[in-house]
């Protein structure tokens, strides 16, 4: 069963940073694009951010361009989130997802459990 | 960006019931709609891709169908299991949008 485990997550101060990191197993990793997507308490779906399977190309959420940048490293099967210039609405829990064109036609097929990041002083 | 909205936001309904939940998108997506259903504290479920292919292991009571921007999530018997917060998401552009969500409750 293909696995993602997101850590990471806690506690940070407005204006701080933070890095998410999302650990992939049971799948070929590098086959697959990677996104991240938040929800904040009692709050809907948001899509941040997306890395193509290479890592050469990415889009962003006009919410979190410019602060967030998301990075991968296939040959530790691992995607991460840096996240800078943290504010409290960025406070969510924050999941890992797979996508492919070839695989489920691009949509989000296997999550991870999510990582909870609170923004507070 | 692609504004999706979903109606109703919220129904009541009973184990046997036929629910359809409808989601429309503020342009065209072709058939690049998914469904998600999200228990509480769990992550998001993927039910149903290319509008209407439900995905491996997803009961057949659950069926997809439109194109264009208008969509729909049927559930042709309600299940003790299916209630939960469905969500539709388009992903024919960036940046991927989800709808605002429909939390299925127990009359």
């Amino acid at each position: 069963q293909e696995h993602l485990v997101e850590s990471g997550g806690g506690v940070v101060q407005p204006g701080r940073s933070l890095r998410l990191s999302c650990e992939a197993s049971k799948f070929r990793f590098k086959d697959y694009g990677m996104n991240w997507v938040r929800q904040a308490a009692g709050k809907g779906l948001e899509w941040l951010a997306i890395i193509s399977y290479d890592g050469r190309s990415n889009y962003y959420a006009d919410s979190v361009k410019g602060r967030f940048t998301i990075s991968r490293d296939n040959s530790k099967r691992t995607l991460y989130l840096q996240m800078n210039s943290l504010r409290p609405e960025d406070t969510a829990v924050y999941f890992c997802t797979r996508s492919s064109p070839l695989d489920h036609d691009d949509a989000f097929d296997v999550w991870g459990q999510g990582t909870m990041v609170t923004v507070s002083s | 960006d692609i504004l999706l909205t979903q109606s109703p936001s919220f129904l009541s309904a009973s184990i046997g019931d036929r629910v359809t939940i409808t989601c429309r998108a503020s342009q065209g997506i072709s058939r690049h709609l998914a469904w998600y259903q999200q228990k509480q504290g769990k992550a998001p479920k993927l039910l149903i891709y290319t509008t209407s292919t439900l995905q491996s292991g997803v009961p057949s009571r659950f069926s997809g169908s439109g194109s264009g921007t208008e969509f729909t999530l049927t559930i042709s018997s309600l299940q003790p299991e299916d209630f939960a917060t469905y969500y539709c998401q388009q992903y024919n552009v960036y940046p991927r949008t989800f709808g605002p969500g429909t939390k299925v409750d127990i009359k």
